[in-house]
């Protein structure tokens, strides 16, 4: 079971906006930023994501991060049939003198 | 460009020793003022951070799998080693080497770029 939770699966349509929850605590999320990865499985894992709601060069303005709390979210806007891939969130865990965790990940479909 | 590129022995034996090496290719570890880790995905699972080293060569682990692992630099060859002991099935994952790029704010870090991942299937 992974530190961080994450719904296993979530659809939309092409167009549609979708938000990727990410739960955690106040030894991780709390305190920490959070990144996020986009995953095609058999393929390299992308920075999405990092510090919480900045995006690297190149990703584009649809995707967009937030937290508040214990909790971040991953919203995907004006969803696109290449967005189907598997997203994890991760965060720096303060616990146990400091380790990463991830979340389970979430397997968006664009149905 | 930042490249990173796992390689690793395909197939281990329950109890040996995995042996992983991650070859950086774009910019050299010992003057790169960054950290670079290990990240493994069992087959059907989510990712689990295993451990990361900074270019001074100091460590810190997973505390799950820490007892079991050594990670290494060597600047010679520009590469990062893994050394997994007394591995079991449960050690069965694609395993990905990534720099662990410093917040120049010291905010935070994250993981970029990945490389491809090096399947490594443990079984007698």
């Amino acid at each position: 079971q992974s530190v961080l939770a994450q719904p296993p699966s979530l659809s939309g349509t092409p167009g549609q906006r979708v938000i990727i929850s990410c739960s955690g605590s106040g030894s991780n999320i709390g305190d920490n930023t959070v990144n996020w990865y986009q995953h095609f499985p058999g393929t390299t894992p992308k920075l999405l994501i990092y510090s919480d709601n900045q995006r690297p060069s190149g990703v584009p303005d649809r995707f967009s991060g937030s937290k508040s709390g214990t909790s971040a979210s991953l919203a995907i806007s004006g969803l696109q049939s290449e967005d189907e891939a598997d997203y994890y969130c991760s965060a720096w865990d303060d616990s146990l003198s400091g380790h990463w965790v991830f979340g389970g990940g979430t397997k968006l479909t664009v149905l | 460009q930042l490249q990173v590129q796992e390689s690793g022995p395909g197939l281990v034996k329950p109890s040996e020793t995995l042996s992983l090496t991650c070859t950086v290719s774009g910019v050299s570890i010992s003057g790169s003022s960054d950290y670079w880790g290990w990240i493994r995905q069992s087959p059907g699972k989510g990712l689990e951070w295993i451990a990361s080293i900074y270019y001074s060569g100091s460590t810190y682990y997973n505390p799950s799998l820490k007892s079991r692992i050594t990670i290494s630099l060597d600047t010679s060859k520009n590469q990062v080693s893994l050394k997994l002991r007394s591995v079991t099935a449960a050690d069965t994952a694609v395993y990905y080497c990534a720099r662990e790029k410093i917040d120049i704010r010291g905010i935070s870090n994250w993981f970029d770029p990945w490389g491809q991942g090096t399947l490594v299937i443990v079984s007698s």
